[in-house]
């Protein structure tokens, strides 16, 4: 089955500076990855996903990259902010079934200090 | 957000009682999953329903007992729990398809004591 493994763990970083989290998966026919945000206490929720046809994908200080070869994808973020700490969660979807059997990373915990 | 809602937010159950998690959808969706999320481990999938049918169960414990009596809502009956089961259980859906976003609900916090 599907592996994903994502790195750091935990990120601190200045707000205003950026935050990069890295996920790498196993399966090579998987063709859906998306990025789930989860504050404390609160539902993930998907704040961007990219599909294996598309090598990039931005949405304002939010960007996620795919490397189909290498086989990771990684997630940008871009002028940080308080608001933006919280646990990331990556995730990949290989074409099996016709439900989204999502395998998840472990999760980055991203803390914005001032 | 009123998506997916999940009752009860908080249960606290001893290793010999009956508890059932609910979960119900009004995205219209035609897939439901539940999740299991442990402190320090990727969510985890316990289950999947694709229009009502059981189409995935990833090696669960008997001790949980999935129910979908139709596309909008799940459960996820309890019993005879071990302490290690303690967690936060996520329910999800999702439109098969070309669609593939999961939404989740804002999950049950479980305590086995």
């Amino acid at each position: 089955g599907e592996n994903v493994e994502q790195h750091p763990s935990t990120l601190s970083v200045q707000e205003g500076d950026s935050a990069v989290i890295k996920c790498t998966y196993s399966d090579s026919a998987s063709n859906y990855f998306p990025w789930y945000k989860q504050e404390l206490g609160k539902r993930p929720q998907l704040i961007i996903d990219i599909r294996s046809n598309v090598g990039e994908k931005k949405d304002q200080r939010i960007a996620v990259t795919l490397n189909k070869t290498a086989k990771h994808f990684s997630l940008h973020i871009t002028e940080t902010q308080p608001e933006d700490s919280a646990v990331y969660f990556c995730a990949a979807k290989g074409r099996t079934g016709t439900a989204s059997k999502l395998t998840f990373g472990t999760g980055t915990r991203l803390q914005v200090t001032l | 957000e009123t998506g997916v809602t999940q009752t009860p937010r908080h249960l606290v159950m001893g290793m010999t009682n009956k508890k059932s998690l609910k979960c119900e959808q009004h995205l219209g969706h035609n897939a439901m999953y539940w999740y299991k999320q442990s402190a320090k481990k990727p969510l985890e999938l316990m289950f999947v329903y694709n229009f009502k049918e059981q189409t995935e169960n990833n090696s669960v414990p008997s001790r949980f007992s999935p129910e979908c009596p139709n596309s909008s809502h799940l459960f996820l009956h309890l019993h005879t729990l071990q302490p290690e089961d303690s967690a936060l259980y996520l329910c999800a859906s999702s439109q098969t398809g070309s669609n593939e976003k999961l939404f989740f609900g804002s999950g049950t916090q479980l305590s086995v004591l």
